[in-house]
């Protein structure tokens, strides 16, 4: 079963724009993951935040983490053409665990 | 530094068929390996995980198997191949005890 369910499902903004992608979760987390995924690609390790942090920063990526709300979101600050990707959000992991992955939000930057 | 591939990056295969690709990881030892499978527009859904030589777990029923012969090798197998089978498999790993997981660029399997 999924864990977590990004929102919105597709987003097109303007290069120099920000974007903020959303992710919900179910059950309790001892961290949250981001990761993007260019179309036929593998999916690259953006950000993790663990569940005793609020926000975290990663050059133009900024991560929140309300676990109260289940919820964590993404954004992505000046954004450029190469960003365009999906992006997902994942829980779990650690040890021998798997990762659970949202759907995914798809990220177009219009040039 | 570590480096993940995977082979064949495409495959078409008639229903009924077998099925083998082949996961590799350099420059760390002893590391978790993942198999993922994604469908067309979807997240990844976890097939099979393996903390050492030997050791698989599986995630799903299906029918297929996973495989780990060497330390940094992970197979996934199928005898006979289903439509439903078609779908882009990544393979990954990670440090033992470590979140963050690394991914290869993917197997296209088209299933016909």
């Amino acid at each position: 079963s999924q864990q977590g369910e990004e929102d919105p499902q597709a987003l097109s903004i303007q290069e120099g724009e920000n974007a903020t992608m959303n992710c919900s979760y179910k059950t309790s987390i001892n961290n949250l993951q981001w990761y993007r995924q260019n179309s036929g690609r593998g999916l690259v390790h953006l950000i993790l935040i663990r569940s005793n942090e609020r926000e975290k920063h990663s050059g133009r990526l900024r991560v929140t983490l309300d676990t109260s709300k289940k919820s964590s979101s993404l954004l992505i600050t000046a954004s450029r053409a190469a960003d365009t990707a999906s992006y997902f959000c994942a829980t779990g992991g650690g040890g021998a665990d798997g990762l659970t992955f949202g759907k995914g939000t798809h990220l177009i930057i219009q040039p | 530094s570590q480096t993940i591939h995977q082979w064949p990056a495409t495959l078409v295969q008639p229903v009924g068929s077998p099925l083998s690709l082949e996961c590799t990881v350099e420059g760390t030892s002893n590391p978790n390996l993942y198999w993922y499978r994604q469908a067309a527009g979807r997240g990844l859904q976890l097939l099979f995980y393996s903390v050492g030589i030997g050791q698989i777990s599986s995630e799903v029923p299906q029918n297929l198997s996973a495989s780990r012969p060497q330390d940094r090798q992970f197979i996934l197998s199928s005898k006979k191949l289903l439509l439903s089978d078609s779908g882009f498999y990544l393979c990954a790993w990670s440090s033992s005890g470590a979140y963050e997981q690394y991914f290869g660029p993917g197997t296209r399997l088209t299933v016909t």
